[in-house]
Formats: structure tokens, C-alpha cells, sequence
């Protein structure tokens, strides 16, 4: 079975600088996505980012940026120039590829703290 | 364009009554799921629909019962509330199983 696995339960980052978030998951099917989450205080699930495990290119939206490391199960999460609205939980989901049923494996949580 | 919404959004009941929670999406996606989170285990599959009447168990399934017969409506059924059925559940569609899954806002159940 696919396991998701974020180390590290709290983070904390002052504003305009840099952080990075770890996810390491476990599979042994060839195609996959992994994505990104951030939940806020509204409770709201938002897609970050998410990356095709075909692509060899890490992902990018504005700010977030990815380090996906196939060969050592490894997605990471890193937030440029932090701003205090970045504050939230932070997960980490898999999914496996076409023929699958869809749903994402997801990862117990990142807490990100933004300090002014 | 109301995209996906849950009710209720907050609900309080007593162990061994049934509550539903409601799901509709407005996109016609054909995939939809509920999961549960609570602290400690980040979001758990319950159930997911490919279609209408098509349904399927997740990873966490005992104890919730769901139903899809229209494609915007998967509505999700505890029987007989119990305690640690006590958590945040959200409802998520995709138009296909590998696009991103849209998700409601929530609902905090809190069963007494």
C-alpha cells in the first residue's frame, strides 16, 4: 500500500524568507502525482502544486516550487519570500495514475507558522 | 457558479442517531469521495462514486453508508453516530480520476 510521510508536524518561517517542507511517500507503481495542499484556518482545502511523476521538470506556481527526487521518494515543498497569509497546515497527497479509482493518499500534516 | 458545497456546515448529535451530510457539485464531475480528518491522520478516504450508482469503500469505510443517484448529489450517511465518528468531513469531485479533486468546505460533525 502507498504511504505518504511528512516528518515534520510544525514549522516556522519568518516573513520574506525561505522554507521547505518535506514528504517522502512509498510505492512501487511508475505512474503517479503528488501534490501539494494548504488547509488555512477557513478549514478550506487549496491545491499548491502538483507534479506528474513522468516529469522530470520540477513544478513551479509563483512563490512554490518543488524538489521531486523519484529515485528517493521525495517531494518537497519550498515557499519564497513567505508571507503571513502562507500560514497554514500543509499536506502532502498521492495519487496513482490512470486506471486508478483517484483518491489521494495524503501525508498527517505540516503546520507552517509565519512570524512578521 | 457555486462549484462544491456541503450541509451542514456544523453539526452536533448524540451517539446512535443518524445524521446525513450532503454533497452537491455543480460541475458535473463524475468522480466524487468523502473523507474524514482528524489530528494525527491527516484525510482518510470513507467512500467514492466513479458515476451515479456506482460507489465504492475507501479506507475507513465502517459505519458510513453512501448513496449517488444523481450525478451532482453524494450524500453521506452515519447509521448510528458513534464517539469517534466525531471529526471534519469533506466531499471532493474530479471530472476524471486523475484531475484535481475540488474540495468542499467542510463539515465538523461532533457526535455526544
Amino acid at each position: 500500500a502507498q504511504t505518504v510521510t511528512q516528518s515534520q508536524p510544525e514549522m516556522s518561517v519568518q516573513e520574506a524568507e525561505t522554507v521547505t517542507l518535506s514528504c517522502t511517500y512509498d510505492t512501487s507503481e511508475s505512474d503517479y502525482y503528488l501534490f501539494w495542499y494548504k488547509q488555512p484556518p477557513s478549514r478550506q482545502m487549496i491545491l499548491v502544486i502538483r507534479q506528474e511523476a513522468y516529469k522530470q521538470q520540477n513544478a513551479t506556481e509563483n512563490r512554490f516550487s518543488v524538489n521531486f527526487q523519484k529515485a528517493a521518494k521525495s517531494f518537497s515543498l519550498k515557499i519564497s519570500d513567505s508571507q503571513l497569509g502562507d500560514a497554514a497546515m500543509y499536506f502532502c497527497a498521492y495519487r496513482r495514475g490512470e486506471g486508478s479509482q483517484g483518491n489521494l493518499i495524503f501525508g498527517k500534516g505540516t503546520k507552517l507558522s509565519v512570524k512578521p | 457558479d457555486a462549484g462544491i458545497t456541503q450541509s451542514p456546515r456544523y453539526k452536533i448529535t448524540e451517539t446512535g442517531r443518524q445524521v446525513t451530510l450532503m454533497c452537491h457539485q455543480t460541475w458535473s464531475h463524475s468522480y466524487m469521495f468523502w473523507y474524514r480528518q482528524d489530528l494525527g491522520h491527516g484525510l482518510r478516504l470513507i467512500y467514492y462514486s466513479a458515476a451515479a450508482d456506482i460507489t465504492d469503500k475507501g479506507e475507513v469505510p465502517d459505519g458510513y453508508v453512501v448513496s449517488r443517484s444523481k450525478t451532482e448529489n453524494f450524500p453521506l450517511t452515519l447509521e448510528s453516530a458513534t464517539r469517534s465518528q466525531t471529526s471534519v468531513y469533506f466531499c471532493a469531485s474530479s471530472r476524471v480520476p486523475y484531475n484535481e479533486q475540488f474540495f468542499g468546505p467542510g463539515t465538523r460533525l461532533t457526535v455526544l
